[in-house]
């Protein structure tokens, strides 16, 4: 079965709305979270880092205040896209890895298809 | 920086053919490599991954691919493909040490016709 379960699958949302995504780690402890982006025949792009309990590390580019991350237990981190507008449109996806384990493998949410309106 | 190549954006296949999707990774040490898989509309599946030892990994769904350190290459290879392995195929570079923050190429989309 799943290890992380992303949530909602799909959303529309009018311009200048905020949206948020959560992410759930299901069979352990998520200390870390990797919030991930993929534009239309494009590849995933990494767009932050989360820690709990601490503030979310963004890639360069990415404007902290649109995107706001937070991950306040050891298994859900949240994205919100904030003022969302049409170019926001993209397939958000998070992963995670097991504490202690982080040399074997990335567990991935279903992803979020976001579409802004 | 670390960087990944994936030749090809989109190859067609017939069923039951060989497969070989390509990936040229850019990385200063050792890195791991892993190939997922992406069917419309889904997360990312792991197909395989390399971090030491044999250079020949095998994966699920028959898959399978070499590390070739010398030509930088992760190529991903299916002796016979099915209908059902039709998706975006993505080759991952990460750190050495590390599965978690990785670096994607652009992938390749496979068609299978019948």
């Amino acid at each position: 079965g799943a290890v992380v379960s992303q949530h909602p699958s799909r959303v529309i949302c009018k311009s200048g709305t905020s949206v948020k995504i959560e992410c759930r780690s299901l069979d352990f402890q998520a200390t870390t979270m990797f919030w991930y982006r993929q534009f239309p025949k494009q590849s995933l792009m990494l767009m932050a880092t989360s820690n709990e309990g601490s503030k979310a590390t963004y890639e360069q580019g990415v404007e902290k205040d649109k995107f706001l991350i937070n991950h306040a237990s050891l298994t859900l981190s949240t994205l919100t896209v904030t003022s969302a507008h049409p170019e926001d449109s993209s397939f958000y996806i998070c992963s995670t890895f097991h504490p202690g384990r982080a040399d074997t493998e990335a567990f991935f949410g279903q992803g979020t298809r976001l579409t802004v309106v | 920086a670390q960087s990944v190549t994936q030749p090809d954006i989109h190859i067609t296949v017939s069923e039951g053919a060989s497969l070989e999707l390509r990936c040229n990774y850019s990385y200063g040490a050792t890195p791991y490599l892993f190939w997922y898989v992406q069917s419309p509309g889904q997360g990312l599946q792991l197909l395989l991954k390399y971090f030491s030892g044999d250079t020949l990994v095998q994966g699920i769904k028959g898959f399978e691919a070499e590390f070739k350190r010398s030509q930088s290459s992760f190529n991903l290879r299916k002796p016979s493909v099915h209908w059902s392995d039709a998706a975006e195929y993505f080759c991952a570079v990460g750190p050495t040490g590390t599965a978690s923050k990785l670096t994607f190429g652009t992938g390749t989309r496979l068609q299978v016709t019948l």
